[in-house]
């Protein structure tokens, strides 16, 4: 079974430039994370998916961070623009949801982004 | 305020000792706990987990301790291998609220051969 698969695996930016990383989730898992992880940190959770229902964004800034799951499965998240504080690893995480639900999260290998 | 504590930001074992990793945390509606072993460039791989209605969870090698009172759960690796050495995170969340993973700060692990 294929895990969580994220792209891309690196990106460097200069200040005040759009980024956008791209999420697909395990098969079959109906709910998506969205976390950015700061060096020494543990990971911080940005937006969480129910389906296409983004069901708990209240630690995403909105200013400048917006993210979508159209159709459900995959889903993009964006910065407009960057910031040099924005210098983090981004994780994306799927769980079986529903009737199946399960509270283990199931990790990507991350983003890790470096604006310059 | 860190509502899941690890102390320890690294531990040194021999190869073939148990390794032990602890986790603290503060709040009391915390009712399920995960243990996440991360490799370098790797996405955190989950490892164990345990409900707050049990105190003992085995898998394998792994144990996870849980004790409710002093609001502290521990980790066991026995016996510990040189693959085992990466970085593990105790995480917890409240199944009557958002479902959010709330993370320590890792400990990172290193088994000598």
């Amino acid at each position: 079974e294929a895990g969580v698969v994220q792209s891309p695996r690196y990106k460097i930016i200069e200040k005040k430039q759009p980024v956008a990383f791209w999420c697909n989730p395990i098969s079959g898992h109906n709910t998506l994370y969205w976390y950015r992880q700061n060096l020494g940190q543990g990971p911080e959770l940005l937006i969480r998916y129910e389906n296409e229902e983004a069901v708990d964004d209240s630690q995403l800034p909105k200013d400048r961070f917006s993210a979508e799951r159209l159709k459900g499965v995959d889903s993009t998240l964006k910065i407009q623009p960057a910031e040099l504080g924005d210098s983090a690893v981004y994780l994306c995480a799927s769980s079986l949801g529903g009737s199946g639900f399960s509270y283990e999260q199931y990790f990507g290998p991350g983003t890790r982004l470096t604006v310059t | 305020d860190q509502q899941v504590k690890q102390n320890s930001p690294s531990l040194s074992v021999q190869e073939g000792r148990i390794s032990i990793l602890n986790c603290d945390y503060t709040n009391s509606m915390f009712d399920y706990f995960l243990w996440y072993k991360k490799y370098p460039a790797e996405g955190p791989t989950f490892l164990i987990s345990i409900s707050s209605i049990k105190d003992k969870n085995e898998d394998g090698r792994f144990t996870v301790f849980l004790n409710k009172s002093a609001k502290h759960l521990s980790l066991h690796i026995v016996p510990s291998q040189p693959g085992d050495s990466a970085v593990y995170f105790c995480a917890a969340l409240s199944g009557a609220g958002s479902y959010q993973l709330t993370f320590g700060k890792g400990t990172k692990l290193s088994v000598i051969p």
